[in-house]
């Protein structure tokens, strides 16, 4: 048990559709980071918030948009949905001055798109 | 060439073997590596991180670092059916600082 809870669980949406995923941060941690995984796959990082601010992204296209509120809980949204965006999308939070990599993941949010 | 690369595998040992796990990568700068496990179904969690050349020891598991060779390795001894598991390697970037993964190795433990 991390701490780190995401919703929904689970969701299908089809094509062209928009998404919004939540996480809800462990107590005390300030970063957010979020990564998508495929089937088969490791975690490819999305990008992180720190402090309500964008802190680093990885190489996804702008259609992937993220927030992060005072309360240090972030929202993942995707829109134009597309079928390859079909994966678990993981959330981890991190405290400050915590080892980069030292990283505590949700359980995810698993997404299915048709 | 893939930044983090590792066998899919699977890769099956019988109970109470050492379960080796080998992990490449190809950034010289980077600093940190770790390993996570995934069950199936579930997130990745953190089981080992290390910073220096050679090994580092945590219970049944032992991290081994070759930083010349660009080599990362993770040894399972006594391996129990509750490690079969998927084995993600990930390793710090010198420019992004941010974590990258390899696709994982899938393992078997046989009673």
């Amino acid at each position: 048990e991390t701490g780190v809870t995401q919703s929904p669980t689970h969701l299908i949406k089809t094509r062209g559709q928009q998404v919004t995923l939540r996480c809800s941060s462990q107590s005390g941690h300030n970063t957010v980071s979020w990564y998508q995984q495929a089937l088969g796959q490791g975690p490819q990082f999305i990008f992180q918030y720190y402090r309500e601010e964008e802190n680093g992204r990885g190489n996804f296209p702008p259609r992937f948009s993220g927030l992060q509120f005072p309360n240090y809980s972030s929202e993942l949204n995707v829109n134009a949905l597309e079928l390859d965006d079909s994966a678990l999308y993981l959330c981890a939070s991190s405290f400050p001055g915590q080892a980069i990599g030292e990283l505590f993941f949700g359980e995810g949010s698993r997404l299915t798109v048709l | 060439q893939k930044e983090v690369e590792q066998n899919s595998g699977p890769l099956s040992v019988p109970e109470g073997a050492i379960a080796s796990l080998n992990c490449t990568y190809s950034d010289r700068g980077s600093q940190s590596f770790f390993w996570y496990r995934q069950y199936s179904g579930k997130s990745p969690e953190l089981i080992m991180s290390i910073y220096s050349n050679g090994d580092k020891e945590d219970g049944r598991f032992t991290a081994q670092l070759n930083k010349a060779s660009q080599y990362v390795s993770l040894l399972i001894r006594d391996s129990q059916p509750s490690d079969s598991a998927t084995y993600l390697c990930a390793v710090g970037s010198s420019n992004t600082g941010k974590l990258i993964f390899g696709q994982g190795t899938t393992l078997q433990v046989k009673p």
